[in-house]
């Protein structure tokens, strides 16, 4: 089944401690990107990917780094979490990111609470 | 600020009803879509609309992008409680840029 998935799915932290959110494509898929979903605020783009080792800053990078070793992979790190970065989290792909018919496949979300 | 903003935000109606949610920017795009997110899941593509004035139909939803490009309406004939949900729309912006609004989150009542 053609699929993103996103691990975990829940996950509570303190401030401070390091974690990584897993993301992962089966549909050969060149572009990845991360978002975050706020109340009032809707998707907002954290980082995207155009191919493997290609990445670059979305709307709303700060306190976030990723990388693209392969191309099904694409981990969001955050070094340093902070209460603000509590959210809701997508890992998205799609076969290109710049083409107008691209449809994006979205994974099923991590809900993210810092404490 | 949003670059793409959505109206109205909440929408709530009885089943079989009409309604019309609207997708506004200052900017225009190459191309505009409109995801249906669940609650419990990632948004999912219902349609992608390119061209100024283009109308495209999917059973009871009619999707419009303007004709400057900057604007997109979707129009639900009949709504049904499995029309509810959070319409988001997003438009793609310098080719690799895809900005989203903020959603309109329908409740259709049976």
């Amino acid at each position: 089944e053609a699929q993103v998935t996103q691990n975990p799915r829940y996950l509570i932290t303190v401030t401070g401690k390091k974690l990584t959110v897993t993301c992962s494509q089966n549909m050969n898929h060149e572009y990845m990107s991360w978002y975050r979903q706020d109340p009032g605020l809707g998707l907002r783009q954290i980082y995207y990917s155009m191919n493997v080792e290609v990445t670059d800053k979305g709307d709303v990078p700060e306190g976030y780094k990723v990388s693209r070793k392969e191309k099904r992979n694409f981990p969001l790190i955050l070094e340093s979490p902070s209460p603000n970065q509590t959210s809701l989290y997508f890992c998205a792909s799609s076969f290109s990111g710049s083409s107008s018919y691209n449809e994006q496949f979205f994974g099923p979300g991590t809900r993210l609470t810092v404490l | 600020t949003q670059l793409l903003e959505q109206s109205p935000q909440f929408l709530s109606i009885q089943e079989g009803e009409n309604l019309t949610v609207y997708c506004n920017s200052s900017s225009v795009f190459s191309s505009l879509q409109w995801y249906r997110q669940e609650p419990g899941e990632g948004p999912v593509l219902l349609v992608t609309v390119v061209t100024g004035g283009e109308v495209k139909k999917l059973k009871r939803l009619t999707f419009q992008f303007g004709d400057a490009r900057k604007d997109s309406s979707l129009h639900i004939t009949a709504a049904q409680p499995g029309d509810t949900g959070l319409y988001l729309c997003a438009g793609l912006y310098n080719n690799n840029d895809m900005r989203f609004g903020a959603g309109t989150r329908l409740t259709v009542k049976p």
